[in-house]
This record gives C-alpha cells, structure tokens and sequence, in this order.
C-alpha cells in the first residue's frame, strides 16, 4: 500500500494564494487529482491529472507536480473557497486519499 | 444530466450486512468510457474509497475491506450496489457512490451521500 501526506490546516485571507501540498513515493509516477468538500456536501473534482481543470471549475484553482509532491493552488482565494480539500491518487488497481485539509479563508 | 443516487437502510446492526444501492439517471452504466465506485466518509473524518466496477462486471476493492466487501451491477437497472458484510461501529459513515472517468481515474459525478449507522 501506500500514503498520502498532506497539511491538516492552511489558512489565507481573501485574495491572498493559497497553496496545498499532497506528498508521496506513489506521486513520482501516478497522477493526483483533487477535491474540494464542503460541509455536508458531496466532494467536487477540481484538478485530475494533476493539472488539468474540469470544466465550470474557476479558473484561479491550478494544479501541479514536483517530484513526490504535487500542489493545489488557488489564486486569489475567496471566502467560497473555504472547504476540506482532498487528493488522491491511483495505482496496482487501489485508490488512496489524503488525510485532507482544512482551507480557512478569513 | 447525471445523477446518482444512494438507497438503503441507514441502520445496520453489528455483524450483519449493509447492502447499499446507487441508480444511475441521465446516462447509461454500459458506457465504456466510464466505471462505478463507492467511497466512505466517517463522521468527521477523511475519504476512504471502498472500490469500483465496470459494467462488464470487472472488479477492484480497496485491500484493507476487499474480505468483506461485494460491488455488483445491474445493467438492465442502471444500477450498482455494495454489501458489506460483518459490519461494526467503525463502518459507521456517509456512503457516496460516484462515476469514475477511465482515461483519468477521476471520480467526476457523486451521489450525494447516505449515512449508515451501525448499532444495536
């Protein structure tokens, strides 16, 4: 098996960028893709193939890779973006998440 | 447009079988473009996936359930269920069912969601 490390927290405030980190050996050689959650919501995909954005997704929301670290950026965060963000990935036929992060936008 | 949507009971007693199923509308299940998953979510806590299924019946389960897990479809209902079998506290959570696009593994239409609690 393997493990996706991300922050549990990171906080910004309005129109400040945002940037969440998604460490793991598994990220060297698959894609991530990210999810944003809101309470009591159904997760929406905002980022697949690290960084290709699903249509009706903002524009200020972009992905990227590094290595074993890939990073959700959100440029000019807004009070809407506040929410849990997940990533994930895919590989051997078994999916994992990451533990989540909680985006405080204040 | 797509929709999904989880049934079942929202009880389940300890060591019995939770047995969820999710109708598909707005598109058909027998697309080979696409395949069917499920994922749990604890009460506050973080996303688990539980696994998927292609519309020709293929498989795959997340390892650490695979013993007790069974994902089947129903293409003549546009359906696809999940029984989990021996269930305890810890299998208490909201149980979504979702469209996973092949080319990118991406999981890109959810139901949304159905709590199950398991106790006496």
């Amino acid at each position: 098996s393997y493990e996706l490390t991300q922050p549990s927290s990171v906080s910004v405030s309005p129109g400040q960028t945002a940037r969440i980190t998604c460490s793991g050996d598994v990220l060297a050689k698959k894609y991530a893709r990210w999810f944003q959650q809101k309470p009591g919501q159904a997760p929406v995909l905002v980022i697949y193939k690290d960084s290709e954005r699903p249509s009706g997704i903002p524009e200020r929301f972009s992905g990227s890779s590094s290595g074993t670290t890939v990073t959700l950026t959100i440029s000019g965060a807004q009070v809407e973006d506040e929410a849990d963000y997940y990533c994930y990935s895919a590989a051997d036929n078994n999916v994992v998440f990451g533990g989540g992060t909680k985006l405080t936008v204040l | 447009q797509l929709q999904l949507q989880e049934s079942g009971p929202g009880l389940v007693k300890p060591s019995e079988t939770l047995s969820l199923t999710c109708t598909v509308s707005g598109g058909s299940i027998s697309s080979s473009s696409y395949y069917w998953g499920w994922i749990r979510q604890p009460p506050g806590k973080g996303l688990e996936w539980i696994g998927s299924i292609y519309y020709s019946g293929s498989t795959y389960y997340n390892p650490s359930l695979k013993s007790r897990v069974t994902i089947s479809v129903d293409t003549s209902k546009n359906q696809f269920s999940l029984r989990l079998s021996s269930v305890t506290a810890a299998d208490t959570a909201v149980y979504y069912c979702a469209r996973v696009v092949v080319a990118a593994t991406s999981y890109d239409y959810w139901g949304q969601g159905t709590l199950v609690t398991v106790s006496s």
